[in-house]
């Protein structure tokens, strides 16, 4: 079992949805949780940080964490073709990031 | 003014040849990554320098070095290169060796044939 799962989609909504990426850990150990969007031939770049539990909000982001249930959300509202890309999350407890294998997201015109 | 720089872009190398990649930044981090991202997306941790220091060294193979002349600065060469090292080549930074909020170059995009 890998110690971060995330399903590799791809999701392909509607413009204007609301979008909901999700990844599931095993390691408690975790307290530093990340998304990263990574467009096409690009590097990721950083969305959203979260320091333990609880959520964060970022114009049309939020980023949750449950950390007892091991579950950390993205959320995207008011969809874009411009959020098309892949949705990287990763997460810490010291050093070294884990990934998660990210989730291709497609917003449809 | 480009934060985190890697040369070069693209490099399609023949297999058995040695390569180098350069990266630098100018955010002023004192840590600095290389990852491998393979064709599935899945961003691997080869190494990871604290102020030139090696602190995060997984298995890869020892063809793979890499070298820290400054905390600016970490390049990776790779000897006898192999058709299953072709990937995307990811160098990063951060301002500390916590690994959060990373900042990442564009890639170099190796392919052996």
């Amino acid at each position: 079992q890998k110690e971060v799962e995330q399903d590799p989609g791809p999701l392909s909504v509607p413009e204007g949805a609301i979008v909901s990426l999700n990844c599931t850990y095993s390691n408690s150990a975790f307290q530093y949780f990340m998304w990263y969007r990574q467009y096409s031939r690009k590097g990721p770049e950083l969305l959203m940080y979260t320091y333990s539990s609880g959520n964060k909000e970022d114009g049309r982001f939020t980023a949750q964490v449950d950390k007892s249930s091991k579950y950390i959300s993205l959320f995207i509202r008011d969809s874009q073709p411009s959020d098309s890309a892949t949705y990287l999350c990763a997460m810490s407890a010291g050093y070294q990031l884990i990934w998660g294998a990210g989730t291709k997201l497609i917003i449809k015109p | 003014d480009t934060a985190v720089s890697q040369t070069p872009k693209y490099l399609v190398t023949q297999m058995g040849n040695d390569k180098s990649i350069k990266c630098e930044q100018n955010l002023g981090h004192d840590t600095m990554y290389w990852y491998k991202q393979d064709s599935k997306k899945f961003l691997k941790i080869m190494f990871s320098y604290n102020n030139k220091e090696l602190i995060i060294n997984e298995t890869v193979p020892n063809r793979f070095s890499p070298k820290s002349p400054d905390k600016a600065h970490l390049n990776l060469h790779i000897n006898s290169l192999e058709l299953g090292d072709s990937a995307v080549y990811f160098c990063a930074s951060s301002q500390t060796g916590l690994a959060t909020e990373a900042f990442f170059g564009q890639g170099t995009r190796l392919t052996v044939v």
